[in-house]
């Protein structure tokens, strides 16, 4: 019963340098997001993938870069971290959206976060 | 600009208390779910309305959507601490076929003993 699984936990970078935070879900979903998640600020969209080999910007996504080269793994990258970056980073999951009335829309399954420091 | 607006941002209460938290937009959804999220780990999905004017119960939790699907509420009957976390509202656009949710600010909620 892994769900969704976030690497690593917690990490503290230098301004300038690289990253990539790991997600990775064993419910086969077709769809994957990525969400900051700042004080005040509820979850800001990213980026997400609609399925393996495809992705699309979210609400917030100058600075990152993210690739699903497979379907249960979306990989989110920082090149030159920034201060701003400071955040608690969320991966969620969920299944193809259905017919309404026949299957529950858009539940999406969430990591336990990367907590992830600028400085 | 938030496309949906929760009230309050934050609620203390004491244990026994009834509240409301609102989540408010101008505009409709074709869906609306309610989280809840506990410190260190990610928002779990408590209920999702998809109806206007439906109501939701989830033992002392009631949810209802607005009759216009531009609104929503989460009542809490007698609070409990362990109702102690954050709160976040969540709406599905209809014409979108991504399954992204919008998300509300969230609302903090302290229920002390």
């Amino acid at each position: 019963n892994a769900g969704v699984t976030q690497t690593p936990k917690f990490r503290v970078l230098k301004t300038g340098q690289s990253m990539t935070l790991l997600c990775a879900q064993d419910m086969n979903h077709e769809y994957m997001y990525w969400y900051r998640q700042d004080p005040g600020m509820g979850l800001r969209l990213i980026h997400y993938s609609v399925g393996e080999g495809t992705t699309a910007k979210g609400e917030v996504p100058d600075g990152y870069n993210v690739s699903r080269l497979k379907k249960q793994n979306f990989l989110l990258g920082l090149e030159s971290a920034a201060p701003s970056q400071t955040s608690v980073y969320f991966c969620a999951s969920s299944y193809v959206v259905g017919l309404a009335g026949t299957i529950a829309k858009n539940i999406q399954y969430f990591g336990a976060g990367t907590r992830l420091s600028v400085l | 600009t938030q496309l949906l607006e929760q009230s309050p941002q934050f609620l203390s209460i004491q244990e026994g208390e009834n509240l409301t938290v609102y989540c408010n937009s101008s505009s409709v959804f074709s869906s609306l779910q309610w989280y809840r999220q506990e410190p260190g780990e990610g928002p779990v999905l408590l209920v999702t309305v998809v109806t206007g004017g439906e109501v939701k119960k989830l033992k002392r939790l009631t949810f209802q959507f607005g009759d216009a699907r531009k609104d929503s509420s989460l009542h809490i009957t007698a609070a409990q601490p362990g109702d102690t976390g954050l709160y976040l509202c969540a709406g599905a656009r209809g014409s979108s076929n991504t399954g992204k949710l919008i998300f509300g600010q969230g609302t903090t909620l302290q229920v002390k003993p």
